[in-house]
């Protein structure tokens, strides 16, 4: 079982840029959320995604935005990149609400 | 809003019990968890507890629940050095899959 996937591991943008990051679920798993990690601190939801429906939303702007394909599979969109969106980004997935499995992260950093 | 607290900062020697602490705000939490961190890694679930148990054990870990004082502890039994890691508690603010971490505590394991 391959677990929680991400994509890219590491990544460099510059300000003002665009990203896309990539998530692909553990198997049987529908529901995929994502986290936002800055340095030495905890992780902060950023959004979950089921049946390809934004279901929760947690306290980021605009700029942030998501998809989640039929294969359950999710990307996480970032436009307008500022130098505090440096982080490492967390995907989760989950069978409905059960407990989470989380990828080993895509850190990005924003110059 | 929902605030999950944790020290930052817990040293033990190898064999000895670790104990890390966390406190919480939001009386709605259906399940509390704690997850490890290893440096460049992702989050990897621990354990976790129902909100009504007072107590969960689980090999070397120990879970203990005062839902009335709002705190949380984990206990790790004959700590090794491959303990030393980052952990963190989170909750679930009654709202499945989306969880609130603390900041996360540092344990150091000395020879």
């Amino acid at each position: 079982d391959a677990g929680v996937t991400q994509s890219p591991t590491h990544l460099i943008k510059t300000r003002g840029q665009q990203v896309t990051l990539r998530c692909s679920p553990k198997s049987g798993h529908d529901t995929v959320s994502w986290y936002q990690q800055a340095l030495g601190q905890g992780p902060q939801f950023i959004f979950q995604y089921y049946e390809e429906e934004e279901r929760q939303r947690g306290n980021f702007p605009d700029r942030f935005s998501g998809h989640q394909f039929p294969n359950y599979s999710s990307e996480l969109n970032v436009n307008a990149l500022l130098l505090g969106d440096s982080a490492l980004y967390l995907c989760a997935s989950s069978l409905g609400s059960n407990v989470l499995t989380f990828g080993a992260g895509s850190r990005l950093t924003v110059l | 809003g929902e605030d999950v607290e944790q020290s930052l900062f817990l040293s033990v020697r190898e064999g000895d019990s670790s104990v890390i602490n966390c406190t919480y705000t939001d009386s709605s939490s259906t399940y509390l968890y704690w997850y490890k961190q290893e440096p460049g890694a992702g989050l990897q679930l621990l354990t976790y507890i129902f909100s009504n148990m007072d107590m969960k054990q689980d090999q070397r870990l120990t879970v203990l629940l005062n839902k009335k004082d709002k705190h949380l502890s984990l206990r790790i039994a004959d700590t090794q050095t491959g303990d030393s890691a980052i952990y963190f508690c989170a909750d679930d603010t009654g709202t499945a899959s989306k969880l609130t971490f603390g900041t996360g505590t540092r344990l150091q394991v000395t020879l």
